[in-house]
């Protein structure tokens, strides 16, 4: 059964970068999509942006000039750097498998982190 | 970028009853790629139905979803006590978004 965690600093400064990893267990990274979605305290879901094992991505429009996912498939993992965070980027980051098939949809989910950015 | 409005905002009903949730898109949306999720307070999502009506693996039959177009929905038959939740409708286009969300909550 795949599971994923999230792992990373819970706490950053305002200006600086936000990296997340996110570890496949259980499975293997190639032949699917992986996805970063956050959700702001007491707020609802936003879709950050996905990555294909093979390096190829798709981000949110609005994040796009801050956010780059990669993938290492050596690890198992794939990451997120987010640049020059503010308070409105504190929130729970989650990470997720998407089936980007025919269909398109998260089949599993992280249990999530929470990062808080704050001087 | 296509916008989803989920109603209602709060749903309150008693165990038993039906649940009628309904997720509007600003623009036509395939039916392939439509979800929808439910999460409980400080848990990640769960997947209940992809394609609009497929339901997940795991997910009792009294979840169905319906819909094409710009208006879906998601019903639950018969409401048990763990299914009060907030649940989210999900679509992709060219880019991914989320519903705001319906909280439906014990009456």
């Amino acid at each position: 059964q795949v599971q994923l965690q999230e792992s990373g600093p819970g706490l950053v400064k305002p200006s600086e970068t936000l990296s997340l990893t996110c570890t496949v267990s259980g499975g293997s990274i190639s032949s699917y999509y992986w996805s970063w979605i956050r959700q702001p305290p007491g707020k609802g879901l936003e879709w950050i942006g996905y990555i294909y094992y093979s390096g190829s991505t798709n981000y949110n429009p609005s994040l796009k000039s801050r956010v780059t996912i990669s993938v290492d498939t050596s690890k198992n993992q794939f990451s997120l750097k987010l640049s020059s965070v503010t308070a409105a980027d504190t929130a729970v980051y989650y990470c997720a498998r998407l089936d980007v098939s025919y269909y398109y949809y998260m089949d599993v989910w992280g249990k999530g982190t929470t990062v808080t950015v704050s001087s | 970028e296509i916008v989803l409005t989920q109603s209602p905002g709060t749903l309150s009903l008693s165990p038993g009853e039906r649940a009628t949730l309904s997720c509007r898109a600003s623009q036509s949306v395939s039916s392939s790629y439509l979800a929808w999720y439910q999460q409980k307070p400080g848990q990640a999502p769960r997947l209940l139905i992809y394609g609009a009506s497929s339901r997940a693996t795991g997910i009792p039959d009294r979840f169905s979803g319906s819909g094409s177009g710009t208006d879906f929905t998601l019903t639950i038959s018969r409401l048990e006590p763990e299914d009060f939740a907030v649940y989210y409708c999900q679509q992709y286009g060219s880019s991914n978004t989320f519903g705001q969300g319906t909280k439906l909550e014990i009456k």
